[in-house]
């Protein structure tokens, strides 16, 4: 059975600073998500990543992959109020060792990231 | 606007009601996602539909009952729940490029806050 754990769960940290965010998964994929989820509103993607290596970037936030060690991180690079939301990463169950599902993206428990003045 | 449509947005019913959840999609996706999010646990995909056709049943209870009719339309019927049913139910859509590639990035609608009393 496909698991995704993301730590820290809770996460307050001051305007200015950096932190990075971890996503460990159990079993073999090469497809992981990242989304963001802002209170009472949808889920947003944010990135996508599709292989070993990957990184992509996108204004403060950076995200890579590696899928050797089955695990993905979110660096947060000197934070602004407007970060705050809760991020979820989500792995692709389609393919793994256990043969996955069409269609299974299957979501770590969340990370809720409140930046502080 | 995510081009997800979910509605109701809130929804408060008894243990002996049915009701119905709506999703309609715009985004020309053809495949369809029900996920269930409750503050005690991390997402949890519901139903797939793939081409309007079932392809994922995530153990869910049958006094949950999926219908699409066609592919962007999906709805979630519900009768008898229980208070442990009371939840955030979101639809997503993506466009699954089937054995020939990977789930695309899902696309969220706003959710459906469930209240069952």
């Amino acid at each position: 059975e496909l698991k995704v754990e993301q730590n820290p769960l809770f996460l307050s940290m001051q305007e200015g600073k950096n932190y990075t965010i971890y996503c460990n998964y159990s079993t073999t994929s090469d497809r992981l998500y990242w989304y963001r989820q802002d209170p009472g509103k949808s889920l947003e993607s944010l990135f996508v990543l599709l292989s070993n290596g990957a990184v992509k970037q996108e204004g403060r936030l950076m995200a890579s992959l590696d899928t050797k060690a089955r695990l993905s991180t979110l660096h947060i690079t000197a934070a602004v109020h407007d970060l705050s939301a809760t991020y979820f990463c989500a792995v692709d169950g389609q393919g793994g060792d256990d043969g996955g599902s069409q269609g299974n993206l299957i979501f770590g428990k969340g990370t809720k990231l409140s930046v502080k003045p | 606007e995510t081009g997800v449509t979910q509605t109701p947005r809130h929804l408060v019913m008894g243990m002996t009601n049915k009701k119905s959840l709506k999703c309609e999609q715009h985004l020309g996706h053809n495949a369809m996602y029900w996920y269930k999010q409750s503050a005690k646990k991390p997402l949890e995909l519901m139903f797939v539909y793939n081409f309007k056709e079932q392809t994922e049943n995530n153990s869910v209870p049958s006094r949950f009952s999926p219908e699409c009719p066609n592919s962007s339309h999906l709805f979630l019927h519900l009768h008898t729940l229980q208070p442990e049913d009371s939840a955030l139910y979101l639809c997503a859509s993506s466009q699954d490029l089937g054995v020939s590639g990977f789930n695309e990035k899902l696309f969220f609608g706003s959710g459906t806050q469930l209240s069952v009393l």
